[in-house]
């Protein structure tokens, strides 16, 4: 199948520091992106949609100042946690798709982030 | 409001036995769903998939099927084998969207 890869892996900063998350398509052009977040033992939400050069879609209760998403290319899309605070310590997964892709989704691996 | 719902948090089952998890949708509007299993700390990866159109889709020793009247989805894995034993999650979407909507999650332990 297709890889995703997402970077890094694991994550530990300060509280009031910003993170950056990227995830990037190795052998496909991604047209379109997704992020959630996963809570231990709960399901992966989806945060946010973007598309390749274009405003991501948010959704609703997803602040859109604090996770600030980029998706300036077909095979990158960053998410950067803001000013980040220790609620918002959580497992980060971001998946992609695109015409090679079938549209299929395929996923990253994930980014866990703690925040101090 | 939670559309897609796994009632049983976790499932244990014998190596060999048939594993069966389950989904709950309320959607009506939901029309292809699909399985994935996830490892700790690794992201999903896609086990099957169904569209609305049909009932029942097999591959190997996995099959999921669908009864759009109930509103419910299953997963039979069968024979089961103890690298089988990870997180399920049961997913839906809409209109090829790609937005997935997941449920919470059943931990399958397979035990030899």
């Amino acid at each position: 199948g297709a890889v995703v890869s997402q970077h890094p892996s694991r994550v530990i900063c300060k509280s009031g520091t910003s993170v950056k998350i990227e995830c990037r398509s190795l052998d496909f052009q991604a047209t379109t992106m997704f992020w959630y977040r996963q809570f231990p033992k709960k399901s992966l939400m989806l945060m946010a949609t973007s598309n390749e050069g274009s405003k991501a879609t948010y959704e609703q209760g997803v602040e859109k100042d604090k996770f600030l998403i980029n998706h300036a290319s077909l095979t990158l899309s960053t998410l950067t946690v803001t000013s980040a605070h220790p609620e918002d310590s959580s497992f980060y997964i971001c998946s992609a798709r695109g015409w090679q892709t079938n549209e299929k989704l395929f996923f990253g691996s994930g980014t866990q982030l703690s925040v101090l | 409001d939670q559309q897609v719902k796994q009632n049983s948090p976790s499932l244990s089952v014998q190596e060999g036995r048939i594993s069966i998890l389950n989904c709950d949708y309320t959607n009506s509007m939901f029309d292809y769903f699909l399985w994935y299993k996830k490892y700790p700390a690794e992201g999903p990866t896609f086990l099957i998939s169904i569209s609305s159109i049909k009932d029942k889709n097999e591959d190997g020793r996995f099959t999921v099927f669908l009864n759009k009247s109930a509103k419910h989805l299953s997963l039979h894995i069968v024979p089961s084998q103890p690298g089988d034993s990870a997180v399920y999650f049961c997913a839906a979407s809409s209109g090829n969207t790609g937005k997935l909507i997941f449920g919470q999650g059943t931990t399958l332990q397979v035990k030899p």
